[in-house]
């Protein structure tokens, strides 16, 4: 049993350039999430979904697009990549009111 | 913004020694979680309190939630040098739609 897993691991951009973060869970999990973690912060939402099929804005959306593929997957685009973007990314998943299960993490450079 | 903010934003202590942590969120919840993250890794969950519990045990881990001040508190029992993380508290708001805020953590270290 996986849980939830991220790649890349680490990836290093230049300014303008775009990639896509993937996240798979096979928990069987209906809620995934992306957050963004900067140094000396907790965690920031950048977008959720609480079912297949959907997708919401949190906190920090502007700059991201992401695309829930499937129940299992749930994927974060950075169109045109810029410096203020270099964070370390975190996805989630959860079943209903209960904890969630993150990822190790995709730590990202921009250039 | 952020909803849980935990005080203080670094403990260091000895082993064997207790670390009380706090947390304090602004509006009204379902539940309040507290996570773990180590160094480089990502945040593993330690437990969850709803907000009709007002105290909750797990191994060396005692967390009180208290709704009418809007705080709750996580305490580690003789504490360990393995126990050196980060903790943050996590608020679902109440009539959300399941998203936790996370607080910017506690830095603890705890010293052999």
């Amino acid at each position: 049993n996986a849980g939830v897993t991220q790649t890349p691991k680490f990836q290093v951009l230049k300014t303008g350039q775009s990639m896509t973060l993937q996240c798979a869970q096979d928990m069987n999990h209906n809620s995934m999430y992306w957050y963004r973690q900067d140094p000396g912060m907790g965690l920031r939402l950048i977008y959720y979904s609480a079912s297949e099929g959907t997708t919401d804005k949190g906190e920090v959306p502007n700059g991201y697009n992401v695309s829930r593929l499937n129940k299992r997957e749930f994927s974060l685009r950075l169109e045109s990549a810029a410096p203020s973007q270099t964070s370390v990314y975190f996805c989630a998943s959860t079943l209903t009111g209960v904890r969630e299960y993150f990822g190790a993490g995709t730590r990202l450079s921009v250039l | 913004s952020q909803q849980g903010e935990e005080d203080p934003q670094a403990l260091s202590i000895q082993e064997g020694e207790n670390a009380t942590m706090n947390c304090s969120y602004k509006t009204s919840i379902n539940n309040l979680q507290w996570y773990r993250q180590n160094s480089g890794r990502g945040l593993v969950h330690l437990i969850l309190i709803r907000s009709n519990e007002r105290e909750k045990h797990s191994g060396r881990l005692r967390v009180t939630l208290d709704t009418s001040k809007k705080s709750s508190s996580l305490l580690i029992t003789a504490s360990r040098a393995a126990d050196t993380a980060s903790y943050f508290c996590a608020t679902e708001e109440k009539g959300g739609s399941e998203k936790l805020v996370f607080g910017k953590g506690t830095k603890l270290t705890v010293n052999p």
